[in-house]
């Protein structure tokens, strides 16, 4: 079946560090690869998406490339603030190509805390 | 723009008493997931509608969970009688297009004692 590992946490940073936050997968089909956020006391966050080989999911200067020869959708930042503090979820959908892909698979999450 | 709207957000109850959550989805999204997470576990899918309909409801953990989806802008979660191991925070997402991400909302924490 559809599974994701990331790496485990919890991730200290100090703040302006550079962060990756590895992700791997494995998947039938087609996968679409999403990284979430969970701040404190709050819901997921989406907070990029890929959906093919080789597309670079961004937003709020995170990154992260659908890589599929190494099954991987790492994420990365190249300078953290405190309020990048979070869990940090990666995830995939996975199905036939055009099929009904609804279906959310986590890995585990990370803690990442970033001081001042 | 509203996001996905879920009350209450803190539920104390005790064992054996009836537990009703509530979802409003973001409007014209045309499904909604109920997940349930916990420290154990992580985030577990419960049950996925589309366009009102359930289509998998694998992820229900037992005959005591149930969830309805009257009409496109609202469900319930709701389980009877709860107990203790219930208590987790229970998430309602829902999506627009397929393919597309999920989006969640705040969460309900429920307590069981």
């Amino acid at each position: 079946g559809d599974s994701v590992t990331q790496m485990e946490g919890p991730v200290t940073l100090s703040e302006e560090a550079f962060l990756t936050i590895n992700c791997t997968y494995t998947a039938t089909g087609y996968p679409s690869l999403f990284w979430y956020v969970q701040y404190p006391g709050e819901g997921l966050q989406l907070l990029l998406k890929a959906t093919k080989a080789d597309d670079k999911g961004s937003n709020k200067g995170f990154e992260a490339t659908y890589r599929k020869e190494t099954t991987s959708f790492h994420l990365e930042k190249g300078s953290v603030q405190v309020s990048d503090s979070a869990v940090y979820f990666c995830a995939l959908t996975s199905g036939a190509r055009g099929g009904s892909n609804y279906k959310l698979t986590f890995g585990k999450g990370t803690l990442l805390t970033v001081n001042p | 723009d509203a996001g996905v709207i879920q009350s209450p957000r803190h539920e104390v109850t005790e064992m054996g008493q009836e537990v009703t959550l509530r979802c409003k989805p973001i409007s014209g999204h045309n499904s909604l997931f109920w997940y349930r997470q916990t420290m154990m576990r992580g985030l577990e899918l419960l049950i996925y509608f589309n366009n009102n309909v359930p289509i998998d409801d694998s992820g229900m953990p037992e005959d005591r969970f149930s969830a309805k989806m009257p009409n496109a802008s609202f469900s319930t979660l709701k389980i009877q009688p709860s107990e203790p191991r219930d208590s987790a925070v229970y998430f309602c997402a829902s999506r627009g297009l397929a393919g597309g991400g999920q989006f969640f909302g705040p969460g309900t924490r429920l307590t069981v004692l």
